[in-house]
């Protein structure tokens, strides 16, 4: 069976460091993934999606990079975080019927 | 470009009463609609889904929704709810252009919160 793994769960941060959240997939290959933030009150915002080894595409202009490695490896970066960066980010990849199964988040605090 | 509307932020209800999520969306093409769940610091778990068929769906905890088209809505309910349904509900449209990927986008959220 299909599993997605995310980590860390939780990460505290300082302003201007770096970032790099990852997240793999296990039981299937060449996946469609995805990374979400979620802002409090805002729902999810699409931020990366990724349709093969290398191919990035972004969503929205910000502060943050992504990578794939590897099949089944996606990377969330950022070389220097800021305040704005916060929130609970989700990895998702996409199964054969078109639904989304979601990673257990990681909760980034800013500080 | 997609949009999806849930009109209510919070709905508070007393155990067994019945409840009604509403969602809203707008497509220029046919779309796939989806209902996921999130407990607190968890990621989201899939609900039901309407992808072709049979307007009405249901998942297997009792929660049930109905694709109308004409009204563009995907709404969702339950007749009788549970303490253990307390959880943020996320409303999701995806269209069918996207070539080889199904890009979805999230409506805001709504907390259900179900009190004794």
């Amino acid at each position: 069976s299909q599993t997605i793994h995310q980590w860390p769960a939780t990460l505290v941060q300082p302003v201007g460091s770096p970032l790099s959240l990852e997240c793999t997939v296990e039981g299937t290959s060449n996946p469609n993934l995805y990374w979400y933030r979620q802002a409090a009150g805002r729902g999810l915002q699409l931020l990366f999606y990724s349709v093969g080894i290398g191919q990035i595409s972004s969503e929205v202009p910000q502060n943050l990079s992504a990578s794939r490695p590897q099949d089944r490896q996606f990377i969330l970066s950022s070389k220097k975080l800021l305040l704005s960066d916060s929130g609970f980010y989700l990895c998702a990849w996409e199964g054969p019927t078109s639904g989304y199964t979601f990673g257990s988040g990681t909760r980034l605090t800013v500080v | 470009a997609q949009s999806v509307t849930q009109l209510d932020s919070q709905v508070p209800v007393f155990e067994e009463a019945p409840v009604e999520l509403r969602c809203n969306y707008s497509s220029s093409v046919s779309v796939y609609l989806f209902w996921y769940v999130q407990y607190p610091n968890q990621g989201l778990q899939l609900l039901l889904k309407y992808l072709s068929g049979s307007t009405l769906v249901e998942s297997i905890n009792g929660f049930e929704a109905e694709f109308n088209k004409s009204q563009t809505s995907f709404h969702l309910r339950k007749p009788s709810v549970h303490i253990s349904d307390t959880a943020e509900y996320f409303c999701a449209v995806s269209d069918l252009s996207g070539g080889s990927n199904y890009k979805l986008t999230f409506g805001k959220g709504t907390l259900l919160t179900v009190n004794p």
